[in-house]
């Protein structure tokens, strides 16, 4: 069981916005930075968020994250067959002293 | 370009031990902190092992802590990980990445492609 809570799934059609959702608590999210991972079948994982909402160059702007309070958020607009994939929001735990990830959101373009 | 390159996975019975290994090129890994990450068939990450950018300081998930040994060798810019007493439920593909950013901002920045740990008998 993770400590950070994300949907296992989400999907919307080419063209369309979709919104990944990642919760935790005060000693994760709500006092340290929110990252975001793609992970594409068969190969390693790719940072597209890092510090709640900067991308790293590379990362096309149709991806952006936030944070409020304990939550953080993935917005993908315009969606493209190519993003299907599972998607992770990853923070530090101060309470645990370690690294966490969420869940994992398998998002399908359908 | 940086580059991280994992070895050492494979095939192993229960209770043995392995050590795998992640040699890093592009970087220097005394600059960074230095990670390892696993996913297990059908699951999500899970983050496993950090050695601090000063060598100083490890840190370990807690389903790992007594039986997984992070190190690096700073002359030939690697970084171990010795898994001892080894689980099924080990069973993973096992990432080494590079960290940026201070510890409540640290995020992995690059990735190796990963090996792929089997314990079974």
């Amino acid at each position: 069981q993770s400590l950070l809570t994300q949907p296992p799934s989400v999907s919307a059609a080419p063209g369309q916005n979709v919104t990944i959702s990642c919760s935790g608590s005060t000693s994760n999210i709500g006092n340290n930075s929110v990252s975001w991972y793609q992970l594409l079948p068969g190969t390693a994982p790719q940072v597209l968020i890092y510090g709640n909402n900067n991308r790293p160059s590379g990362v096309p702007d149709r991806f952006s994250g936030s944070k409020s309070g304990t939550s953080s958020t993935l917005d993908i607009t315009g969606l493209q067959a190519g993003d299907e994939a599972d998607y992770y929001c990853q923070t530090w735990d101060t309470s645990r002293s370690a690294w966490v990830f969420g869940g994992g959101t398998k998002l399908t373009v359908l | 370009q940086v580059q991280l390159v994992e070895s050492g996975g494979g095939v192993v019975q229960p209770g043995r031990s392995l050590r795998l290994s992640c040699a890093a090129s592009g970087l220097n890994i005394r600059t960074r902190g230095m990670h390892w990450v696993r996913q297990a068939p059908g699951k999500g990450l899970e983050w496993v092992a950090c050695t601090s950018s000063d060598g100083q300081t490890t840190y370990y998930a807690d389903s790992v802590k007594g039986r997984f040994t992070i190190s690096r060798n700073t002359f030939r810019n690697t970084v171990n990980l010795q898994i001892d007493s080894l689980r099924p439920e080990d069973t993973a593909v096992y990432y080494c990445a590079s960290g940026r950013g201070g510890l409540g901002d640290e995020y992995f920045n690059a990735w190796g492609q990963g090996t792929l740990v089997t314990v079974s008998s």
